[in-house]
């Protein structure tokens, strides 16, 4: 298995404009998770959706993030317009929901670092 | 919600000591506590985990205690290498709760040669 993987892998973009990042979940995994991590705040729960719904977005900043699940096994996390204080590594992450063994707990991707000038 | 506290935010020991990272959470309903580690530019991973039912749990150089009654679990090091020097996060998790994580703040392990 390739495990999670996410692209792109480094995005650098302007200010206003669109991002788009990827997610792959591992092959039957249910569960995905998007987090960002950065120096000042660490790493943070953005949403997460169990079998393509979203159970909880509170961690969203803003209305111009959002994030989808338009089949079982992708997933997109979307910033529209861009800011520079979005600039951070972005980091999705899958798992098998109910969480029954150590082998069902969650498996980050390699990150989007992403630059917003 | 929950709510997971990580000390210390950084850690410095000589190669071959020991090293300890310890970590509250405020939800007693919580029965599952993995520890990732992230070296730099890299990905966190799962390093090793315990569940409630279970008090220790070893694995080769690394141990994991929990300890339900304080709310409390910790990461031992022992015998520490140079490639031990990384971020070291906590979490805790509730099955109910769709597995999500609540992570600590994290510790940057340094282990000097």
């Amino acid at each position: 298995d390739a495990g999670v993987i996410q692209s792109p892998r480094h995005e650098v973009t302007e200010m206003g404009q669109e991002v788009t990042l990827r997610c792959k979940l591992i092959s039957g995994h249910n569960s995905l998770f998007w987090y960002r991590q950065t120096m000042m705040r660490g790493l943070e729960l953005l949403i997460y959706f169990n079998n393509n719904v979203p159970i909880d977005d509170s961690g969203m900043p803003e209305d111009r993030f959002s994030a989808k699940m338009p089949n079982a096994s992708f997933s997109t996390l979307k910033i529209q317009p861009s800011e520079p204080r979005d600039s951070a590594v972005y980091f999705c992450a899958s798992s098998l929901f109910p969480l029954i063994s150590s082998t069902d707990t969650q498996y980050f991707g390699p990150g989007t670092r992403l630059t917003v000038l | 919600g929950e709510n997971v506290e990580q000390h210390p935010s950084t850690l410095s020991v000589q190669e071959g000591d020991s090293a300890v990272i310890k970590c509250t959470y405020s939800d007693s309903a919580s029965n599952y506590f993995p520890w990732y580690k992230q070296e730099l530019g890299k990905r966190p991973q799962l390093i090793i985990d315990i569940r409630s039912n279970v008090g220790e749990k070893k694995d080769q150089r690394i141990a994991v205690t929990l300890n339900k009654t304080a709310k409390h679990f910790s990461l031992h090091i022992t015998e520490t290498q140079p490639e031990d020097s990384a971020v070291y996060f906590c979490a805790a998790a509730f099955d109910n709760a769709g597995n999500m994580l609540t992570f600590g703040g994290g510790t940057r392990l340094m282990v000097k040669p």
